[in-house]
């Protein structure tokens, strides 16, 4: 089992609420990644990071914020919930500057968001 | 252009029958190939990866893959399929410029007893 963390595994909310959905790993992995899993089960990455201080879009406009302060903790905002921002989130970390074996990502449960 | 696919969205088999699920890849470089697999209500697990070498690849489960250049495809198998196998099973393509992986849309496998 990886060592890659999420909280809450399921969370139901209002629309307008503001959500943080909490993403940390003990691999010392400086990668770290956010997707966003349709219920059609696709999975689409939204944001990315190489390390503290590092951020990126991914390929999936998304109107949720991430932040990497520290290399173990990878959290993703919502300001303003919306019914559209239901979906399964997950979470996953990598090694960086190891060449292929770096691009083996490591997945944390996800967590499942339900907006009303 | 880098892509990844797999042609079926559900695979049925009964138990105790070899399994095969599908995935082909387009890519311009050398391709790192991934079988992830996502149990109900999970994450994704990593099955196992082709990175170079023996073309054949044995991972957890006692799943295994064949890389074949020439068709370019990383098809996942086992010999016997068993009832827990059932899950959603993902290809991924590694190897682009930027790092990342793509993923396949993933195929269903129902194990029936």
């Amino acid at each position: 089992e990886a060592d890659i963390y999420q909280t809450p595994r399921y969370l139901v909310i209002g629309t307008g609420k503001k959500i943080t959905l909490e993403c940390s790993q003990t691999m010392g992995h400086d990668k770290m990644y956010w997707y966003q899993q349709d219920p059609g089960m696709e999975l689409h990455l939204i944001h990315y990071s190489y390390g503290v201080n590092s951020t990126e879009k991914g390929d999936l406009s998304s109107e949720s914020t991430v932040s990497r302060i520290r290399t173990e903790h990878f959290p993703l905002t919502l300001e303003s919930a919306r019914p559209s921002h239901t979906s399964q989130y997950l979470c996953a970390s990598s090694e960086l500057g190891v060449g292929p074996e770096g691009e083996t990502q490591y997945f944390g449960p996800g967590t499942r968001l339900l907006v009303l | 252009a880098q892509s990844v696919a797999q042609p079926e969205d559900q695979v049925n088999v009964a138990e105790g029958n070899p399994l095969t699920v599908k995935c082909t890849y387009s890519v311009s470089g050398n391709p790192y190939l991934f079988w992830y697999v996502q149990y109900p209500n999970r994450g994704l697990q990593f099955l196992l990866k082709y990175i170079t070498g023996d073309n054949l690849v044995k991972g957890s489960y006692g799943f295994e893959a064949e890389f074949n250049k020439s068709q370019t495809s990383f098809h996942l198998k086992k010999p016997s399929a068993l009832v827990s196998d059932s899950a959603l099973y993902f290809c991924a393509l590694g190897g682009g410029a930027t790092n990342k992986l793509i993923f396949g849309t993933g195929t269903l496998l129902a194990v029936q007893p």
